[in-house]
């Protein structure tokens, strides 16, 4: 029973096309992340929502728009995909009033040709 | 709002030699940290924390040091074994919870 789960594990798409990639957490936490972790392993914080509600847009070109339906779901949309958008893209939820860090996803890894 | 630098970016030890992680963070209103393992093609898992109140925490093998007034914290791995080989990540925020800024990354290589 996945605690953080990501749909789908592997993408591979041409350019310009456009993409989602979604998040679930079964966790019952009230906040949820996009990372994005590139060749170099280093994980930059893309969005994070708070009940459904947009608390931080880091530098992010607007081709990325993040939609929560309801706390437990977190989906990327992606608009006309280029190379360098290739990346894996974790998910992580945590819960703001807890003494615990995040849990997250097993990844999807975008490949733009 | 935070910065977080980690040193070394890779490290290569002998089977049961120690190894040792450096984190440095910018914002002094940090008070969690935590740090992450991820193996290969894996997702990041936490395997320590530390918050500021304490100042050294043992799990095993492991250990974790913070030293708030230099704004450093370390982690240490003893008795290094092959399956210890992953990249290893610092993370700092001011409440367990909320947004975690991460450090670069370590690459650890645990030679048989």
């Amino acid at each position: 029973d996945t605690a953080v789960s990501q749909t789908p594990k592997y993408l591979v798409t041409q350019m310009g096309n456009d993409k989602s990639i979604k998040c679930e957490q079964n966790l019952g936490h009230d906040t949820m992340y996009w990372y994005k972790q590139d060749s170099k392993k280093f994980l930059k914080i893309m969005f994070s929502y708070n009940n459904k509600e947009l608390i931080i847009n880091e530098t992010v070109p607007n081709r990325f728009s993040p939609k929560s339906p309801d706390k437990a779901h977190l989906n990327l949309h992606i608009n006309s995909l280029e190379l360098g958008d290739s990346a894996v893209y974790f998910c992580a939820s945590s819960q703001r009033s807890t003494n615990y860090g995040y849990t997250f996803g097993s990844g999807t890894r975008l490949t733009v040709v | 709002g935070e910065n977080v630098e980690q040193h070394p970016s890779t490290l290569s030890v002998q089977e049961g030699d120690s190894a040792v992680i450096k984190c440095t963070y910018s914002d002094s209103a940090s008070n969690y940290f935590p740090w992450y393992k991820q193996e290969l093609g894996k997702r990041p898992q936490l395997i320590i924390d530390i918050r500021s109140n304490v100042g050294e925490k043992k799990d095993q093998r492991i250990a974790v040091t913070l030293n708030k007034t230099a704004k450093h914290f370390s982690l240490h791995i003893t008795e290094t074994q092959p399956e210890d080989s992953a990249v290893y990540f610092c993370a700092a925020s001011r409440n367990a919870g909320n947004m975690l800024t991460f450090g670069g990354g370590t690459r650890l290589m645990v030679k048989p």
